[in-house]
């Protein structure tokens, strides 16, 4: 079945590391996105890509980066800058033809500790 | 950046009763969505309104966009547990079909 892997599902951060999460899809999309949700609240976008080795800012981009190598992956990396990083992380994609809505991950649940 | 609202944020409803989340903003909404997520899991789509003033059912569930598409409400009729979760809209806001998304509707139904 097509879909978006995200892993893990649960991560746990010291103070100071930086983590990587993971975001596959055999969707053959050419959309990916990364998006933050906090307890109670809606998402914000962090990052999205249109294209290989493309990728923008999203409106909260500080101390997050991304890679997008190739069409399938688009790995986030919580950097040790910043500063609250417990949250909810969601990848989404879609087709760059039409736009029928986003398909999500199952999500990562970061928590530092 | 764009601002999307929406009311309420929380409804506690009995089963049967109907729910209503409206979603609003003070700038035009392109390409309104709307999102289901279940409690601990992830949003999934639900429909995409385009023009000001549709109207969409999917079975209980009415989804209708304003004349000046600068809101949209999402209908539940005679609710049951499993509309349970929290109802997101969403608007494509500037270039690569990025979405921003609304502050959520929590739904919970009672028996």
């Amino acid at each position: 079945d097509g879909g978006i892997t995200q892993s893990p599902k649960y991560l746990f951060r010291k103070e100071g590391q930086n983590v990587t999460l993971s975001c596959e899809q055999n969707l053959n999309h050419d959309a990916m996105y990364w998006y933050r949700q906090d307890p109670g609240q809606g998402l914000r976008l962090i990052y999205y890509s249109q294209i290989v080795n493309d990728f923008q800012k999203g409106d909260i981009a500080e101390g997050y980066s991304v890679s997008r190598e190739k069409k399938e992956s688009f790995p986030l990396t919580v950097t040790s800058a910043q500063k609250n990083p417990t949250a909810f992380y969601l990848c989404a994609s879609i087709s760059g033809i039409e736009n029928y809505g986003y398909t999500f991950g199952s999500g990562t649940r970061l928590t530092v500790v | 950046g764009q601002q999307v609202m929406q009311i309420p944020q929380y409804q506690h409803v009995q089963e049967g009763e109907d729910f209503t989340t409206y979603c609003n903003s003070s700038t035009t909404l392109s390409n309104i969505q709307w999102y289901k997520q279940r409690p601990g899991g992830h949003p999934v789509f639900l429909i995409q309104l385009v023009k000001s003033g549709e109207v969409k059912k999917q079975k209980r569930l009415t989804f209708q966009s304003g004349e000046a598409k600068k809101n949209s409400s999402l209908h539940i009729t005679a609710t049951q547990t499993t509309d349970v979760g929290t109802y997101f809209c969403a608007a494509i806001t500037g270039g690569g079909n990025k979405l921003t998304f609304g502050t959520g509707t929590q739904l919970k139904v009672e028996l």
